[in-house]
């Protein structure tokens, strides 16, 4: 059974990196098949995708987002990170990671951690 | 990027009653790239469709799904207790991934 986990600082400053990593257990990262994905949860609002990476390092960004979001993989660890700069008060959200298969949908995700960007 | 409109925004049905949830795209989808997420409160998202009308494992046949182009349905038989929560539909597109805005099932 995979299993996701996000780690992270639950408080970021505005204007400083927001950055987060996803260990996964259960599961090789890179094995291949799937592309390991960064998604977000406005506070009552709905999802956002950020962006996903291959075992590979290849990565695919949400256009809107895409200036500010760096996501990176360390197959060694078994982890991947988000690195989002110029974070403001709009990046308050619930961020999550999860598994992305060969139909593009997530079938495995992790609980989710809430960063607030507030100085 | 392709928009995903859900509707209704707000479902009210009871237990044992037939749910229809409606997604309509932008422009057109790959059925193969058309999933259906199931939100409860301060839970991830569950994966429920994938590919359309592929059940994702350990889900109960109550769930379907259907629809193709920029027409997509999650039909939902006879609402169980459980089944009350937000839905979300997904694409992929173009090197691009949205979600719609969600339907909340709530109970009548």
């Amino acid at each position: 059974q995979v299993q996701l986990q996000e780690s992270g600082p639950g408080l970021v400053k505005p204007s400083q990196t927001l950055s987060l990593t996803c260990t996964v257990s259960g599961g090789s990262i890179s094995s291949g098949g799937y592309y390991w994905s960064w998604i977000r949860q406005h506070p009552g609002k709905g999802l956002e995708w950020i962006g996903y990476i291959y075992y590979s390092g290849s990565t695919y960004y949400n256009p809107s987002l895409k200036s500010r979001v760096t996501i990176s993989v360390d197959t060694s660890k078994n982890q991947f990170s988000l690195k989002l700069s110029s974070v403001t008060a709009a990046d308050t959200a619930v961020y999550y990671c999860a598994r992305a298969d060969g139909y593009n949908s997530f079938d495995y995700w992790g609980q989710g951690t809430l960063v607030t960007v507030s100085s | 990027e392709i928009v995903l409109t859900q509707s209704p925004g707000t479902l009210s049905l009871s237990p044992g009653e037939r749910a229809t949830l409606s997604c309509r795209a932008s422009q057109s989808v790959s059925s193969s790239y058309l999933a259906w997420y199931q939100q409860k409160p301060g839970q991830a998202p569950r994966l429920l469709i994938y590919g359309a009308s592929s059940r994702a494992t350990g889900i109960p046949d109550r769930f379907s799904g259907s629809g193709s182009g920029t027409d997509f349905t999650l039909t939902i038989s006879r609402l169980e207790p459980e089944d009350f929560a937000v839905y979300y539909c997904q694409q992929y597109g173009s090197s691009a991934i949205t979600f719609g805005q969600g339907t909340r099932l709530e109970i009548k």
